[in-house]
């Protein structure tokens, strides 16, 4: 069974501060995908990663994958409120398409 | 603007009733969709896969006779929660990958906007 996992699960920071989110996934996966949701909406796209050692970068988001230690990191740096919301981060299924999420990250920025 | 258009993005319906979703590609052709159920402060999980043409293909646990799905052309996928109970009230979103020459960003699964589903 694939598994998704995120950590932390919660996380308050000031505003300013770098802070790191971590996603480990069970199986082999080529491709990693970083999503953000906002309360109450659907998922916007952050960034996919399609290759070992993949690294990208929006604004104060920065994402990256090492496929050999099944691993993703999202870094936040200097961060501000806006940035509050949850992230997920996604693999692709073992039966076709259709992503398996982890638990989400809910981030909440404070001044 | 959206690629993935679901409707509608709210409704509140007495047990026992019935419910559908509508999940439309504006712009590509999706062979497959995807629906997906989100309860409060979790993560979302597949449902079941709208196959274009053929039956959905369901997760475990996922009741098929509950959740009806019907994926009769190659932008319209539904979903029907039939005979709703209270226990059904979750955040359903569907999504659609477009598929290569389309123009569109391969690789990239398009979420509709959610529908937030209230049973009395």
């Amino acid at each position: 069974e694939l598994k998704v996992e995120q950590n932390p699960l919660f996380l308050s920071m000031q505003e300013g501060k770098n802070y790191t989110i971590y996603c480990n996934y069970s199986t082999t996966s080529d491709r990693l995908y970083w999503y953000r949701q906002d309360p109450g909406k659907s998922l916007e796209s952050l960034f996919v990663l399609l290759s070992n050692g993949a690294v990208k970068q929006e604004g104060r988001l920065m994402a990256s994958l090492d496929t050999k230690a099944r691993l993703s990191t999202l870094h936040i740096t200097a961060a501000v409120h806006d940035l509050s919301a949850t992230y997920f981060c996604a693999v692709d299924s073992n039966s076709g398409y259709a992503l398996n999420f982890g638990k989400g990250t809910s981030l909440l920025v404070t001044p | 603007g959206a690629v993935v258009s679901q409707h509608p993005s709210w409704v509140i319906c007495k047990s026992g009733t019935s419910v559908k979703i509508e999940c439309r590609s504006l712009d590509f052709q999706a062979t497959t969709m995807f629906w997906y159920r989100q309860f409060p402060k979790q993560s979302l999980m597949l449902m079941a896969t709208s196959n274009e043409g053929s039956k959905a293909t369901y997760e475990q646990g996922v009741e098929k006779d509950k959740f009806l799905i019907n994926h009769a052309s190659l932008t319209l996928s539904t979903l029907t929660v039939t005979s709703a109970h209270p226990e059904d009230s979750s955040f359903y979103i569907c999504s659609a990958r477009a598929p290569l020459g389309t123009g569109r960003a391969k690789n990239i699964q398009y979420f509709g906007a959610g529908t937030r589903l209230s049973v009395l």
